[in-house]
């Protein structure tokens, strides 16, 4: 099955800097990669997505990236924000999201004001 | 539109006993995902439904863990006898199974402590 592993377990930035998270996944089948946003005792909510037919999209500040041949993703945060504070989860499914979505392990991203 | 709802939100039950969770979905999601999130992991699939059949039960402990979905849309996860390694968030999530529009939503989630 597949297998996500995501990198660091913890990130700190220095507010208005830069971070990124980066993930690999085992399965070449997987084309649908969506990054989901913890905060502390609240539900994980898709903050983008990606899919295999695409090297890279943005949304405002998050940007995610894809390596099909590497198998890996990264997310990219810029001018970072004390609300960005959370715990970030990449994940991995095939057939566009409508089976079995894998996650990481997560990272928590603490912005340092 | 409404939320994934998810009941109860807290549970504590001693090892040995059995618990029920319920989820009732996004409406017209047909796409029903049961996640166990153990503190500080990221969320595991247990089982997936698409209506009422299963698409995906392999990482469900058969011989403790069941959820059905009765007619397509509510479900329930139940654990029966639980250990304390069952300790964690129950995560319910759904979503519409069309090509374009995948994204799972998810519940806020049951915190199950087993003592």
């Amino acid at each position: 099955g597949e297998n996500v592993e995501q990198h660091p377990s913890t990130l700190s930035v220095q507010e208005g800097d830069s971070a990124v998270i980066k993930c690999t996944y085992s399965d070449s089948a997987s084309n649908y990669f969506p990054w989901y946003k913890q905060e502390l005792g609240k539900r994980p909510q898709l903050i983008i997505d990606i899919r295999s037919n695409v090297g890279e999209k943005k949304d405002q500040r998050i940007a995610v990236t894809l390596n099909k041949t590497a198998k890996h993703f990264s997310l990219h945060i810029t001018e970072t924000q004390p609300e960005d504070s959370a715990v970030y989860f990449c994940a991995a499914s095939y057939n566009f999201g409508n089976e079995k979505l894998t996650f990481g392990t997560g990272t928590r991203l603490t912005i340092i004001p | 539109e409404a939320g994934v709802a998810q009941s109860p939100r807290y549970k504590i039950i001693e090892k040995r006993q059995s618990v029920a969770f319920w989820c009732n979905p996004i409406s017209g999601h047909a796409t029903l995902y049961w996640y166990q999130q153990i503190l500080g992991q990221g969320p595991k699939l247990l089982i997936q439904f698409q209506n009422n059949g299963v698409v995906d039960d392999s990482q469900l402990p058969k011989d403790r863990f069941s959820a059905e979905r009765l007619k397509g849309v509510d479900s329930t996860l139940k654990i029966q006898p639980a250990k304390l390694e069952d300790s964690a968030v129950y995560l319910c999530a759904s979503s519409r199974f069309q090509k374009r529009d995948t994204e799972a939503f998810f519940g806020q989630g049951t915190r199950l402590t087993v003592v």
